[in-house]
């Protein structure tokens, strides 16, 4: 059992260009998110995703966009890499029922790590 | 946002001690929950504790919740080396996805 996987694990991108994030999980979960980690800020919410066909931004969704493809796969895309962007981008599911996940374990990947020159 | 603080930020301790990590939220919540981050790995799910409920154990891991404080505790017993994590709590805000702390790193010295 996979779990959450993520792709790629690593990424060097220079300013201005552009890259996504793919995350797929197979546990038939209903809500996906990505989180990014930073060195003393804890993670923070970028997007999720309640259910199949809806999203919703989190804390910092700002210069980021996200695809639901289907409920296995929820994608991440960087349209103008920015220094600011580095960082280690972090896919989750839950069961999640309904709207957002309140009570729900998350179920990570291991992490993308991306630096942008 | 509601986010839980933990503390200390960083924690070092002889294998065979307790480890006593503490976290600090703002509102009211149905459960908070505790996850363990491995260097260079995701977070993995430790323990949830619900807002009814005063302490819950699992294995070496005990977890107590004061919501009259809004404090939770996170005690590992007879730690070992491979307890050395960082450690975060997790909260969730009414509709919205959990949000973490920053966490407390622990190291356990063999």
């Amino acid at each position: 059992n996979a779990g959450v996987t993520q792709t790629p694990k690593f990424q060097v991108l220079k300013t201005g260009q552009s890259m996504t994030l793919q995350c797929a999980q197979d546990m038939n979960h209903n809500s996906m998110y990505w989180y990014r980690q930073d060195p003393g800020m804890g993670l923070r919410l970028i997007y999720y995703s309640a259910s199949e066909g809806t999203t919703d931004k989190g804390e910092v969704p700002n210069g980021y966009n996200v695809s639901r493809l289907n409920k296995r796969e929820f994608s991440l895309r960087l349209e103008s890499a920015a220094p600011s962007q580095t960082s280690v981008y972090f896919c989750a599911s839950s069961e999640g029922a309904g709207r957002g996940s309140r009570s729900g374990e998350l179920f990570f990947g291991e992490g993308s790590r991306l630096t942008v020159l | 946002s509601q986010q839980g603080e933990e503390d200390p930020q960083a924690l070092s301790i002889q294998e065979g001690e307790n480890a006593t990590m503490n976290c600090s939220y703002k509102t009211s919540i149905n459960n908070l929950q505790w996850y363990r981050q491995n260097s260079g790995r995701g977070l993995v799910h430790l323990i949830l504790i619900r807002s009814n409920e005063r302490e819950k154990h699992s294995g070496r891991l005990r977890v107590t919740l004061d919501t009259s404080k809004k404090s939770s505790s996170l005690l590992i017993t007879a730690s070992r080396a491979a307890d050395t994590a960082s450690y975060f709590c997790a909260t969730p805000s009414g509709n919205t996805p959990l949000v973490f702390g920053k966490g407390t790193r622990l190291s356990v010295i063999a």
